[in-house]
């Protein structure tokens, strides 16, 4: 069965630091990646997402995810994080045999001033 | 563009107590989906229609939810009776086809039971 992970559960970090979220997926064949992201009292909305072509995908906000299939992760990465970053960040797949979503347990980012 | 609606916000009952969630998609959509959001999880899905039609189902405990989409617009999910497990946040989402990439949520529904 498909499951996806997601390493750290709460993140802290200072303003201009570099970001790195872990997301480890099991699934045997081709699939589709997404971050998404929820800003506080805001809905979920997509980051970016990876279907096929250049492993390194460019999502909203300087964000950027790098999709390497030898290791099952797709890890989310911004070079210098803001204040506004403060948000929970998922991460999803689903094999391409169907269009379900199986999402990862969240990340909860802070971002201090 | 208006984005998906859901009422309403917030709920609390009582366990054994019957609850009933409503969304309205965004125009045009033809494929829904109900989640299930508990606390320090990922969204997991219950049901997924297209149009009116249930395309899955298979993660909906079908014992005490239920839901319909009559006339492929809007969407009401019932949970009857609730159980203390059921706290949760209950997110729906919509899409023009069943593809995830083009999944748009609405901002949930927080059920509380005690």
């Amino acid at each position: 069965a498909q499951s996806v992970s997601q390493h750290n559960h709460h993140v802290i970090l200072s303003e201009a630091a570099s970001l790195e979220l872990g997301c480890n997926y099991s699934y045997g064949g081709t699939v589709n990646l997404f971050w998404y992201v929820q800003y506080p009292g805001q809905h979920l909305q997509l980051l970016l997402k990876y279907f096929s072509g250049d492993p390194l995908v460019k999502g909203i906000k300087g964000f950027e995810a790098e999709f390497i299939k030898s290791k099952f992760s797709f890890n989310l990465r911004k070079p210098s994080v803001q204040w506004s970053d403060t948000a929970e960040y998922f991460c999803a797949v689903n094999g391409k045999s169907n269009y379900q979503l199986i999402w990862g347990a969240g990340t909860k980012l802070i971002i201090k001033p | 563009e208006a984005g998906v609606a859901q009422s309403p916000r917030y709920k609390i009952i009582e366990k054994r107590q019957s609850v009933a969630f409503w969304c309205n998609p965004i125009s045009g959509h033809a494929t829904l989906y109900w989640y299930q959001q508990i606390l320090g999880q990922g969204p997991k899905l219950l049901i997924q229609f297209q149009n009116n039609g249930v395309v899955d189902d298979s993660q909906l405990p079908k014992d005490r939810f239920s839901a319909e989409r009559l006339k492929g617009v809007d969407s009401t999910l019932k949970i009857q009776p609730a159980k203390l497990e059921d706290s949760a946040v209950y997110l729906c989402a919509s899409s023009l086809v069943a593809a995830p990439s083009g999944q748009f949520f609405g901002p949930g529904t927080r059920l509380t039971v005690l």
